[in-house]
């Protein structure tokens, strides 16, 4: 049984940096796709990014180029996201999720989600 | 990039009734589409993959059909616990861009 165990809610100031852990069981990490997805409150689901271990592969959303990074490692099963230069707009939950990789189109659909991680940016 | 639209962006139904939700890619995507839903308060749950593809375990009054640029999501007969918000994924190539989602509750 496959489950994703995200790290705890965070409160951050405006200009700093956050760094979310994501730690999968019930699976053999390497066959694995993880990608990041964040709501802010009331509002839909946006993508920011996956890594692919396998293919040693990561993408990131135009919308976060250059701001965001994403990082697997194997030895304990865990995929990071930190975001950095955070603003009050990024108030979300940000949750990983798990996909099937595949060699023409990436990260596949999601099929299990952690449960999700609050990061509030507050002065 | 791909932009992902849906309609209609919220809808109210009576128990019974049967719900369609549309979602167009702004480019051919085949059939690497994805629909989630997410009940109030929850993690969004996979519902169907590869446009039709039933993921296991959900009610089969969802179905799903498309290809190219326009999807549709189908609920035979609403039930109450089919209050949610209802997002269509593309995953053809990254960004994997999710719709702005299709809030539906019970009249």
């Amino acid at each position: 049984q496959v489950e994703l165990v995200q790290s705890g809610a965070e409160v951050k100031k405006p200009g700093s940096s956050v760094k979310v852990s994501c730690r999968a069981s019930g699976v053999t990490f390497q066959n694995y796709a993880f990608t990041w997805v964040r709501q802010a409150p009331g509002q839909g689901l946006e993508w920011m990014g996956e890594i692919i271990p396998m293919f040693e592969t990561t993408n990131y959303a135009p919308h976060f180029q250059g701001r965001v990074t994403i990082v697997a490692d194997e030895s304990t099963s865990s995929t990071f996201l930190e975001l950095s230069s955070l603003t009050s707009e990024d108030t979300a939950v940000y949750y990983c999720a798990s996909a099937r990789p595949n060699p023409l189109v990436g990260a596949e659909f999601l099929q299990h989600w952690g449960q999700g991680t609050l990061v509030a940016v507050s002065s | 990039d791909i932009q992902m639209t849906q309609s209609p962006s919220s809808l109210s139904a009576s128990v019974g009734d049967r719900v369609i939700i549309t979602c167009r890619a702004s480019q051919g995507i085949s059939n690497y589409l994805a629909w989630y839903q997410q009940k109030p308060g929850k993690v969004p749950k996979l519902l169907i993959f590869a446009a039709s593809t039933l993921q296991s375990g959900v009610p089969s009054r969802f179905s799903g059909s498309g290809s190219g640029t326009d999807f549709t999501l189908t609920i035979s007969s609403l039930q109450p616990e089919d209050v949610a918000t209802y997002y269509c994924q593309k995953y053809n190539s990254a960004p994997n861009t999710f719709g702005p989602g299709t809030k539906v509750d019970i009249k």
